[in-house]
């Protein structure tokens, strides 16, 4: 067990670009999820796979925002036309379902994003 | 809708001092409760958790526990070291294994002075 891990771990691009960030969890989890955690705030949800089903999307992701789990695996988060306000850590986490009555969720060391 | 509030840091201490750092929620029904610790230059790790009224979770020498009466997971340590500094997160989650998100305070950071 390698834990969560995400790709790149920063990443740099101008307004307008497109970007894409992949997170690899824990093998064994089915849970997938995607936080945007900006400077002094706790993370914020922006989406959830169970398994390859993409479950719940919150508001903050805008159309510009899509994200895909094929094969119920890896995940990558993709950004579209970039904006500066996109500049944030985005943060991958993985949790398996289970008989468990809390949702112990592990997280990636997370994608540092830039926009100039 | 459900939510965090953290007392605002930097908490700045030295080494060898008492802990207490202040956590109060809002929540439907009763949701489970985390500390996360974000360690610069890492990824959040579970500190410690509680699942129910007055469960104590404990780890590292650090202590909370879930006050229902209260709404609250207060953070303690009775001694904190200089690697203790980090910034805290308290977190909730609902209370069904279908309540999928972590609902996140805005984080106090720690500061451990030798």
């Amino acid at each position: 067990d390698t834990g969560v891990s995400q790709d790149p771990r920063h990443k740099i691009t101008k307004r307008g670009q497109n970007v894409t960030f992949r997170c690899d969890p824990i093998s064994e989890h089915n849970r997938l999820y995607w936080y945007r955690q900006t400077l002094g705030q706790g993370p914020e949800f922006l989406t959830y796979f169970q398994n390859e089903a993409q479950l719940e999307k919150s508001r903050l992701l805008s159309d510009r925002f899509s994200a895909e789990r094929p094969k119920g695996s890896f995940s990558t988060l993709e950004i579209q036309r970039t904006e500066q306000g996109d500049s944030a850590m985005y943060l991958c986490a993985s949790s398996r379902q289970g008989t468990d009555i809390y949702n112990e969720q592990f997280f990636g060391p997370g994608t540092r994003l830039t926009v100039l | 809708g459900d939510s965090v509030t953290q007392m605002e840091g930097p908490v700045t201490l030295s080494e060898e001092a008492f802990l207490t750092i202040n956590c109060t929620y809002t929540a439907t029904g009763y949701p489970s409760l985390f500390w996360y610790v974000q360690y610069p230059g890492e990824g959040l790790q579970l500190l410690l958790k509680a699942t129910k009224a007055d469960d104590k979770g404990s780890n590292k020498g650090f202590e909370a526990t879930y006050r229902k009466e209260t709404t609250s997971f207060h953070l303690e340590k009775g001694s904190v070291q200089v690697s203790d500094s980090a910034v805290y997160f308290c977190a909730l989650s609902g209370p069904s294994d279908s309540n999928y998100q972590l609902i996140w305070g805005a984080g106090t950071k720690l500061i451990i002075k030798p």
